[in-house]
C-alpha cells in the first residue's frame, strides 16, 4: 500500500524557534507538496517539488521554506515559527502528472 | 481566478438516510476533479477522481457525478453510517504541466447520527 509518512502528528513549539517538519513518501513519486488547511480556508499549496533539489513557491510560502535532497524526502522550515503558523501541514506526493495525489495523516503544529 | 466551492457547509443526518453535497468549479483549464474523505485530524483519503470524460463513478457506497458542462459536481452517499461522519473535500486539478495544481473546496462537514 502506497504511503505518505509525515513524522509527527503533533508538535508544540515556541515561537522564534526553528521548526522541521518532515515528509516521506514509498512511492518514488516525481512531485511533492505541502499545504496547510485551516477552519474554513481548506488546503492552501505553501510549496511544492517536482524533482530533488527543485521547489517553487505556492500560493502562501511567506514564513517558510523547504528542502529536497532525496526523491523520497521533502521537508518544510519554518525558520522562525510564530504563532500565525499554528496549523494543520499536510504533506501529499503524486506522479509526474495528474492523477493519484496521496496525502500525509498531517501534522498539528501549535505555536505557542 | 481559480475556485471551488462546496455546499452545504455543514450537515447532520440520521444514519441510514442519503445524502449529497454539492461542487461547483470555475478552474480553467479542467484536467479532473477528485473527491476526499477526511477524518477529523487525519489526512485526506481519495474517494474518487474523475476526469473530463467520465460523468459518474462509484465507490461502494458513494458515487461522484460530474457535469463539465456547467461545472459541477456532487457526491451521493448512500445508507450512511456513523463512520461516513467527516468533512468531504472537492479539488479540481487544472493542468499545468510539470506539476498540477490543485484547487480546494472548503469542505462539507457531515456528521452522521443515531
Amino acid at each position: 500500500d502506497v504511503k505518505v509518512t509525515q513524522s509527527s502528528r503533533y508538535l508544540v513549539k515556541r515561537t522564534g524557534e526553528k521548526v522541521f517538519l518532515e515528509c516521506v513518501q514509498d512511492m518514488d513519486h516525481e512531485n511533492m507538496f505541502w499545504y496547510r488547511q485551516d477552519p474554513g480556508l481548506g488546503l492552501r499549496l505553501i510549496y511544492f517539488s517536482y524533482d530533488v533539489k527543485m521547489k517553487e513557491k505556492g500560493d502562501i510560502p511567506e514564513g517558510y521554506s523547504v528542502s529536497r535532497e532525496k526523491k523520497e524526502r521533502f521537508s518544510l522550515i519554518l525558520e522562525s515559527a510564530s504563532t500565525n503558523q499554528t496549523s494543520m501541514y499536510l504533506c501529499a506526493s503524486s506522479y509526474m502528472g495528474r492523477y493519484g495525489y496521496t496525502f500525509g495523516s498531517g501534522t498539528r503544529l501549535t505555536v505557542v | 481566478k481559480n475556485q471551488v466551492e462546496q455546499s452545504p457547509q455543514s450537515l447532520i443526518i440520521l444514519e441510514g438516510k442519503n445524502c449529497t453535497l454539492q461542487c461547483n468549479y470555475t478552474v480553467s483549464p479542467f484536467s479532473n476533479l477528485r473527491w476526499y474523505k477526511q477524518d477529523t485530524g487525519r489526512g485526506p483519503v481519495s474517494l474518487t477522481i474523475m476526469t473530463f470524460s467520465e460523468n459518474t463513478k462509484s465507490n461502494g457506497r458513494y458515487t461522484a457525478t460530474l457535469d463539465a458542462d456547467t461545472k459541477q459536481s456532487s457526491l451521493h452517499i448512500t445508507a450512511s453510517q456513523l463512520s461516513d461522519s467527516a468533512s468531504y473535500i472537492c479539488v479540481v486539478s487544472g493542468d499545468t504541466g510539470t506539476a498540477s495544481k490543485l484547487t480546494f473546496g472548503t469542505g462539507t462537514r457531515l456528521q452522521v447520527t443515531l
